[in-house]
């Protein structure tokens, strides 16, 4: 059972502006620990999108941005395309638990 | 090209054994820690151990302690996954993936971890 909880499912028509949140407690973000983000198209393996809450690797669009506050984080995708169809998990790190912690996941429908 | 390619995936049933592999190239493989994450079918993504650059540290989430073991050769730029014991619950694609890491110096240091590189992934299924 993650302790990252995302939404399971956004939608949005093309062009417009969706948001995923990611929200953790004061054992991972909420404990400065940044927040990265990745992308994984319908059977293929994930690909960073977003690392340190707001940082685009080579590469990525810059659709995709991202920024945390407090305990939370968010993944924002402005002028939604139909290849931006994927699930998005966020990704940070748990003091108390000591592991490398994932987001339940998020499936972004373009409609 | 930068790539991380899997293998050794298959059937296995449970109390058997099975491991493993992921051949890195494109990068200098001595230089990064390495993981494996897996995802249960129609299930999210898990993080199951890291590995340091020398192989003398790794650490493993609770659930696999004991039955799994990670080791790496460098000089052969692999890393691999030894799977012993395995449960129906081990059942999951495992992708290999490079790790990034990076201090953050405030009241308190922190380490921040990512993954910026994956393989496509190998599927292990664990039934008798």
């Amino acid at each position: 059972q993650s302790v990252l909880t995302q939404p399971p499912s956004v939608s949005g028509a093309p062009g417009q502006r969706v948001t995923i949140s990611c929200t953790g407690s004061s054992s991972n973000i909420g404990a400065t620990y940044d927040v990265h983000w990745y992308q994984q198209l319908p059977g293929t393996a994930p690909k960073l999108l977003i690392y340190g809450n707001n940082n685009r690797p080579s590469g990525v669009p810059d659709r995709f941005s991202g920024s945390k506050s407090g305990s939370s984080a968010s993944l924002a995708i402005t002028g939604l395309q139909a290849e931006d169809e994927a699930d998005y998990y966020c990704q940070s790190y748990d003091f108390s638990l000591s592991d490398y912690v994932f987001g339940t996941g998020t499936k972004v429908t373009v409609l | 090209e930068v790539q991380l390619v899997e293998s050794g995936g298959g059937l296995v049933q449970p109390g058997g054994s099975l491991r493993l592999s992921c051949a890195a190239s494109g990068f200098t493989f001595s230089n990064y820690w390495m993981s494996w994450v897996r995802q249960a079918p129609g299930k999210g993504l898990e993080w199951v151990v890291n590995i340091k650059q020398d192989g003398r540290e790794k650490k493993y989430v609770d659930s696999v302690k004991g039955r799994f073991t990670v080791s790496r050769d460098n000089a052969k730029h692999s890393v691999y996954l030894q799977m012993n014991s395995p449960r129906a619950e081990d059942t999951a694609v495992y992708y290999c993936a490079r790790v990034r890491y990076y201090d953050i110096i405030g009241v308190m240091a922190v380490r921040n971890w990512y993954f910026d590189l994956w393989g496509r992934g190998t599927l292990v299924t664990v039934s008798s």
